[in-house]
């Protein structure tokens, strides 16, 4: 089945400790992203991913680091959470080629204390 | 960078009745308008995408209309179900850019039974 996982699925720690969001697609999709979701700012790009190596940054990517060594993972890394990046976040994929369609993951709801 | 504006926020309607949905975009050069329907605790779908060399799109009770010229594309659906119910977010993507999405805040439909 073609999907899009990540995990964990909910996640609550502290400020300062390190964490990791992992993110796979088995379809073999070229390109690959991480958004966060907040109440009534809808869907904002953190980062994006073209191919292995190749990594940009979206519209809020203070306090996230990305990496891209494998074509189907791309974790999101938060060296030092702080409470402002409680969210729910998503990552989603999707092919270089003719289709626009983007999937989604089912998302990571992150809590930070 | 581009921007997307979304209205109304909150839209609630008679089942049978049409719901419109409303986008504007900021960047000129933006060349591909996705819409994703986001149901509660679920990640969003793709419902309906239109580019930027064509005016309309139908699939069966949805369709999405783009003017260039005044930036803005719109959402309309028909003969509404209860199972619309859902939030509904437009995206525009950057022109130059082959995955920066910009999403608007998003929109609240109820429809009522």
């Amino acid at each position: 089945e073609a999907q899009v996982t990540q995990n964990p699925r909910y996640l609550i720690t502290v400020t300062g400790k390190k964490l990791t969001v992992t993110c796979s697609q088995n379809m073999n999709h070229e390109y690959m992203s991480w958004y966060r979701q907040d109440p009534g700012l809808g869907l904002r790009q953190i980062y994006y991913s073209m191919n292995v190596e190749v990594t940009d940054k979206g519209d809020v990517p203070e306090g996230y680091k990305v990496s891209r060594k494998e074509k189907r993972n791309f974790p999101l890394i938060l060296e030092s959470p702080s409470p402002n990046q409680t969210s729910l976040y998503f990552c989603a994929s999707r092919d270089r080629g003719r289709s626009d369609t983007q999937y989604f993951g089912p998302g990571t709801r992150l809590t930070v204390l | 960078g581009e921007n997307v504006e979304q209205h109304p926020s909150t839209l609630s309607v008679q089942e049978g009745d049409s719901a419109v949905i409303k986008c504007t975009y900021s960047d000129s050069a933006s060349n591909y308008f996705p819409w994703y329907k986001q149901e509660l605790g679920k990640r969003p779908q793709l419902i309906i995408d239109i580019r930027s060399n064509v005016g309309e799109k139908k699939d069966q009770r949805i369709a999405v209309t783009l003017n260039k010229t005044a930036k803005h594309f719109s959402l309309h659906i028909t003969e509404t179900q209860p199972e619309d119910s859902a939030v509904y977010f437009c995206a525009a993507r950057s022109g130059g850019s082959n995955y920066k999405l910009t999403f608007g805040k998003g929109t609240l439909l109820t429809v009522n039974p």
